[in-house]
């Protein structure tokens, strides 16, 4: 099972609202990764698991909270979100010094 | 601090060769990946040089120059479903971080 999966496809959200996304692996990679990707710009890092602890922050504001409730899931919660917050959110995993695979991604569109 | 460049935009025709050029500055570096990605998908894997030299993998072949910190993604016979964006990537501290480049946005025209 190569496939990483991610949950939902599309997301509306008001900034009000409180809202997660979620990323599921079979592949027993240790490393799993949060990347923002806005259109016709290269993913950009936002955050690093490696054996289920945080290990990178990249500074994201505290209105993005990662969590990675076991080896397989990757959550992300969202709360107090900015329109500019708008973007294709992708989960990554790796086995660590090898190839990332990426999920479909979800895109977020904050109103 | 790290930095990654590749050209914008390229164009080429169907069935020519295509060369896209990557040049980086980064610590930790360990390999380099290049990554395909059509529009509103996720990025897919091409390929990954850690030694330098030639890796061929069918139509596409990559090259790596550690000492010159500098990569290229050559693209033979192209056809129409190549034209999409080409990202290339450092990896940094074995897979801890990776920086992706700007991206190059390739069209082949007929």
């Amino acid at each position: 099972d190569t496939e990483v999966t991610q949950t939902p496809k599309h997301l509306v959200m008001g900034m009000t609202n409180k809202k997660s996304l979620k990323c599921e692996q079979h592949m027993g990679h240790r490393a799993m990764y949060w990347y923002k990707q806005k259109a016709k710009k290269p993913p950009e890092l936002m955050f690093v698991y490696s054996y289920e602890k945080l290990s990178i922050n990249e500074s994201v504001p505290s209105r993005f909270s990662p969590e990675c409730p076991n080896s397989s899931l990757l959550n992300l919660h969202l709360h107090a979100l900015q329109p500019e917050d708008s973007a294709l959110y992708l989960c990554a995993t790796s086995a660590g010094g090898s190839e990332q695979y990426f999920g479909p991604g979800t895109r977020l569109t904050v109103t | 601090g790290q930095n990654i460049d590749q050209p914008t935009e390229m164009t080429a025709t169907e069935g020519a060769i295509v060369q896209i050029n990557c040049t980086y500055q980064t610590s930790g570096f360990n390999g380099l990946f290049w990554y395909q990605q059509h529009a509103g998908e996720a990025p897919t894997f091409l390929s990954y040089n850690v030694l330098d030299g030639l890796e061929e993998k069918g139509r596409f072949s990559s090259f790596l120059s550690r000492s010159k910190g500098y990569s290229y993604l050559l693209l033979k016979e192209l056809q129409m479903k190549d034209s999409a964006s080409y990202l290339c990537a450092a990896e940094r501290n074995y897979g801890q971080n990776f920086v992706f480049g700007p991206g190059t946005r390739l069209s082949v025209l007929p």
